[in-house]
């Protein structure tokens, strides 16, 4: 069955530090991956999609994702951390099942020390 | 701003009554998704629609309905409340209906308190 995994559920770095948040997937054919973001309150915005191609992809806000097929993971990173980065992360798969369907880990809540 | 609006922004009620929730898509985005996240179980698939029609359904209640009007815009009709749907509940919309993997774009959401 498709799944996603973030072991993670909260992670505590202090600002400036870098960041890595896991997520590995469960899918048998070619996968979407997407990492959303939800600040307290707020919906979930789009950081970055995997596809296709460049194995690296740059998305918003300093995040960059790398997909691993062999590892069957699609981790976010960070270089430095903004204090602003406080939040939910979310991984998620699109799924093939009659439609095509996302679906999300359970999510990694992130805490930035200043 | 993702495009994608969703009114009320909190709602409070009571056990037993029926509540809806509206949602607009981005300009241009055909398929409206549903989503309930509780603190327990996550963030869950509840139903999509595409031009009007229902294309998926996921972890929907019976006491839970949707539907898109002519317009694209969508309602979620949630009734016999009970505790334990107090949620946020999020609308996505994306531009096709599921034949092809797409992004989804995600309103403010609407927290639902019931007391």
């Amino acid at each position: 069955a498709q799944s996603v995994t973030q072991p993670d559920i909260h992670i505590t770095v202090s600002e400036g530090a870098s960041l890595e948040l896991r997520c590995n997937y469960s899918y048998g054919a070619t996968p979407y991956l997407f990492w959303y973001v939800q600040s307290p309150g707020q919906g979930l915005q789009l950081l970055l999609k995997y596809f296709s191609g460049d194995t690296l992809v740059q998305g918003i806000k300093g995040f960059e994702a790398e997909f691993k097929r062999s590892q069957s993971s699609f981790n976010l990173r960070k270089p430095s951390v903004h204090w602003s980065d406080a939040a939910e992360y979310f991984c998620a798969v699109v799924a093939y099942s009659g439609t095509y369907k996302y679906i999300f880990g359970t999510g990694t809540r992130l805490k930035v020390l200043a | 701003d993702s495009g994608v609006t969703q009114t009320p922004k909190h709602l409070i009620t009571a056990t037993g009554q029926r509540v809806t929730l509206r949602c607009s898509p981005r300009s241009g985005d055909l398929s409206v998704y549903w989503y309930q996240q509780s603190l327990d179980q996550g963030l869950q698939f509840l139903i999509q629609y595409y031009n009007g029609e229902e294309r998926a359904k996921g972890n929907i209640l019976e006491r839970f309905s949707a539907q898109q009007f002519p317009d694209l815009h969508s309602e979620l009709n949630l009734s016999s409340l009970e505790l334990g749907d107090s949620a946020l509940y999020f609308c996505a919309s994306s531009a096709s209906g599921g034949v092809v993997p797409d992004t989804q774009y995600f309103g403010p959401g609407t927290r639902l308190t019931v007391l």
